[in-house]
Formats: C-alpha cells, structure tokens, sequence
C-alpha cells in the first residue's frame, strides 16, 4: 500500500542551527502539507503547497519556514534559524485533492521528531 | 474560524466493550467535512473515518461508526468490541471547503483494559 515517507525519524539540532525535514508524497497525489505536534498537544496545521506553491499558511509559518518541491518526488520543509520552541513532532501529509473536495481524506508519514538544544 | 473541541482528556473501557468519543465543532461555513484519526504511541496518523456534512447518514468503518448530530455540531465517534490494540490517541478533525487544512482537536487517549 503507498504510503508517506519521511526523513529522518529523529532530528537533534543546535539552536540557531537550519534543518531540511524531507517527505516523499505519495505518487499520484497532487496536495501536500505540513503539521506538527508538540509534544503532549494537538496536531497544528502549518502549510499546505499545490502546484508548486503555497496554497494555505498558518500564522505559525512565518519567514523561518519555507516548502518546498526541488524533484517530482520529494517535498522538504525548512526552518532557518531554529528555536526551542520548534522542538516537536513534525508530520507530511498528502492528498488526491484539496480545497473544495471535503471527504479527502490526508494520509500522514510516520513524522519527524525533532529536538532542539 | 472553525475549532474542534473534544471534552475527555482520557477514556479507559473494557476489551469487547463499546466507546464513545466526543467531538463537538463549530463552523459557520455549511459544508464542511469531520474525520477522526487514530495515533498510537508509535506516533503516526491513522485515518478511521470520515463524515461530510451533507452525508444523510452515520458513516461506518467496520468497528467504528460516526454518529453524526448536526444540529448539535457533535461528530462522537463509537468503537465496537474494543480490542487492546485500540489503546492509543484519537483525534477528531474538520476540513472547510473554503480551505485545504485539517484543524484538529486536543485528542482522547483511551485505554482499553483486558
């Protein structure tokens, strides 16, 4: 069964320090987003990218995050200058359709765990 | 602005035993989809189910069922014959049709005990 990808399963980085979360979508679908979850909490939307750019932002997705789709394959999120408060479980998910289609449902990757020190 | 509220932080019931858990949202637009998905303690997202607003009846998923209560802005969500490995965090989600993301309630972690 396809599934979503993502790289690594743990991130340990300094603070101030970027890092790359990397996903590999599944084939055929057109939508792609990133949520986290810090831990203990809920699952916070950040972005969702179509068609080789944003299509929806959070307010938590400021000017240290950035999507983007470099192949056909793999969709990265990147965070400039990291903080503590970055610390979180970091999801991909991807859809067949987006906004308009409600019953899509989003197929998530395992996450990305990622600490900040 | 939509929100997802679920009231029960923990829920424990016995294996082979019905669950309910609730979710209630508040949205003012009139279409709009609800989904519950499953996290184990592994940490990824598991889809369980799905309601669209317009749907006339529950949705079913083998064990799980959604049931539905639109004028009360309720989306419970009912395990039947809970088995152990049920046991993790379930969290209650909407999608707008004027958007593309999911927001997400606090979640339940439920316990299921032999």
């Amino acid at each position: 069964e396809p599934e979503v990808t993502q790289t690594p399963s743990h991130q340990v980085t300094q603070m101030g320090q970027e890092v790359i979360l990397r996903c590999v979508p599944i084939s055929n679908h057109l939508y792609f987003y990133w949520y986290r979850q810090i831990l203990g909490q809920k699952v916070e939307f950040l972005v969702s990218f179509y068609n080789n750019e944003i299509s929806e932002k959070s307010e938590i997705f400021d000017d240290q995050f950035s999507v983007e789709r470099p192949d056909g394959s793999n969709f990265t999120l990147k965070i400039r200058s990291t903080k503590l408060e970055d610390s979180a479980m970091y999801f991909c998910a991807s859809t067949k359709r987006g906004q308009g289609k409600m019953n899509t449902e989003a197929f998530f990757g395992q996450g990305t765990r990622l600490t900040v020190v | 602005a939509q929100k997802i509220t679920q009231t029960q932080p923990g829920m424990f019931v016995q294996e082979k035993e019905a669950v309910t858990l609730d979710c209630t949202y508040d949205t003012s637009d009139p279409s709009y989809g609800l989904f519950w998905y499953k996290q184990p303690s592994s940490g990824e997202m598991i889809f369980l189910i799905y309601q669209g607003s317009y749907d006339q009846q529950n949705a079913t998923e083998g064990r799980y069922s959604l049931n539905f209560q639109k004028a009360r802005k309720s989306a419970n969500l009912v395990i039947s014959a809970s088995q152990l490995g049920d046991s993790a965090m379930y969290f209650c989600a909407m999608r707008e049709t004027s958007g593309s993301r999911l927001t997400f309630g606090e979640g339940t972690q439920l316990t299921v005990n032999p």
